[in-house]
């Protein structure tokens, strides 16, 4: 049973395109987050939701947007994408950071995005 | 600054080696966590150990252990006899407490190729 999943797996799409990528779980986690992984394989965080509030923004683009419709649910949409756009895409979730104790998170599978 | 520096880009033994991966790390928090995760080739994030600042125990869990210390900033991670199943990127990471969240940050990880 996937704790941590991600569709779709493979996104191929052109320039100016508008994509969503689906993250859930099922692990009855607090935080969700997403992280993009470029080719040199760094890894940076762009958002975080707990309890369906964000609480971390880092400097991506309004192109980008989470929307959780729930606990376990995190999608990213993407608008209007852009060359610089692909990268691997992973999901990730914890639990709650509520309190001095931060959590070790979960990864969903990834999903390739390359724009053309 | 990085936050979080794993000098080693690349690290290349032979099977049943020692290798020890460095993780060196910037804080100005008293109270902070530090993980390590495995990316094999495969893409799949894993979750390898946690630690918070208060507990500089080294921790041993088969053929990994972990070295924290405080005074040099540092959270290495040895394996001893090495096998190419441990080939991977590996990502040490750095989860500080600045305004009522925690925020995690990656090293740009090291990648090791265990030789047959």
């Amino acid at each position: 049973d996937t704790a941590v999943s991600q569709t779709p797996k493979y996104l191929v799409t052109q320039m100016g395109n508008d994509k969503s990528i689906k993250c859930e779980q099922n692990l009855g986690h607090d935080t969700m987050y997403w992280y993009k992984q470029d080719s040199k394989k760094f890894l940076k965080i762009m958002f975080s939701y707990n309890n369906k509030e964000l609480i971390i923004n880092e400097t991506v683009p309004n192109r980008f947007s989470p929307k959780s419709p729930d606990k376990a649910h995190l999608n990213l949409h993407i608008n209007s994408l852009e060359l610089g756009d692909s990268a691997v895409y992973f999901c990730a979730s914890s639990q709650g950071t509520g309190g001095r104790i931060s959590y070790e998170q979960y990864f969903g599978p990834g999903t390739r995005l390359t724009v053309t | 600054a990085q936050k979080v520096t794993q000098a080693q880009t690349e690290i290349s033994v032979v099977e049943k080696e020692d290798v020890t991966l460095d993780c060196v790390y910037e804080t100005r928090d008293t109270t902070y966590y530090l993980f390590w995760y495995k990316q094999p080739p495969s893409g799949e994030l894993v979750f390898l150990i946690r630690r918070n600042s208060f507990d500089e125990q080294n921790e041993i869990s088969g053929r990994y252990s972990w070295n924290f210390q405080k005074s040099t900033s540092s959270f290495n991670f040895t394996i001893t006899a090495s096998q190419v199943v441990d080939s991977a990127v590996y990502f040490c990471a750095l989860s500080e407490f600045p305004g009522g969240s925690y925020i995690p940050t990656f090293g740009r990880g090291t990648s090791l190729i265990v030789h047959p």
